[in-house]
């Protein structure tokens, strides 16, 4: 089977850099998805990882080990619109699946 | 506009009585998923078809139908609904099966009292 692990809830002050972890075990990986969700509104996708290394796309980063089965999102320069849920995904031999999200708040 | 719709977005119902949720995209995707969302429980997925004609359960399918007459929706039946139903649901769309991005409906928050 599949599954993910990342944190539950991050909170970051405004103008400061979080890193949100995700770990994973599938079979037949093909990439790390990333996904943003504000409360009340429906995911948006962010970002996709399917090699090795840092994707950049303006404040946000994302980074994957295929070895370490690890990624994360990087985001600087925090504002209080990044307040919101991110989950990330492993796509492979079977449809994406999804982690249970990260709650993150950022405060003033 | 490229878009995935669901309809209705708010919807309080009594247990049994059936109901349907649609979705409907404009992408001309192959693929696309019904999730439910929980608190910390994150998007389970309930039900997804690969094209028309081909669905397949997801993690939490009981309770639930679905069917995929047309390449463009994909309805969510309750036939018999329950209050541990009561959900926020999600349709989903993307390219095909293996495709990393999907697009999201707006949600559907259902009630069942």
């Amino acid at each position: 089977g599949q599954s993910l692990e990342q944190p539950s809830e991050v909170t970051a002050v405004e103008g400061a850099i979080v890193q949100i972890n995700c770990t994973y075990q599938t079979s037949g990986f093909y990439g790390l998805s990333w996904y943003q969700q504000h409360d009340g509104g429906a995911p948006t996708f962010l970002s996709y990882n399917a090699l090795d290394g840092l994707e950049e796309t303006g404040r946000f980063s994302s980074f994957l080990s295929r070895s370490d089965s690890y990624g994360y999102l990087l985001l600087q320069e925090l504002q209080m619109k990044d307040s919101a849920s991110y989950f990330c995904a492993v796509s492979g031999n079977t449809p994406l699946v999804f982690g249970k999200g990260t709650r993150l708040s950022v405060i003033a | 506009e490229a878009q995935v719709t669901q309809n209705p977005r708010y919807l309080i119902t009594v247990t049994g009585k059936k109901l349907t949720v649609t979705c409907s995209q404009n992408m001309n995707h192959e693929y696309m998923s019904w999730y439910r969302q929980d608190p910390g429980l994150g998007l389970r997925q309930i039900y997804y078809s690969m094209n028309v004609e081909v669905t397949d359960k997801g993690d939490v399918p009981e309770g639930y139908k679905v069917s995929r007459k047309e390449k463009r929706n994909f309805p969510l039946i309750l036939e018999s609904p329950s209050p541990n139903q009561t959900s926020l649901y999600f349709c989903a769309s993307s390219f095909d099966a293996g495709a990393y991005e999907q697009y999201f409906g707006p949600g559907t928050r259902l009630t069942v009292t």
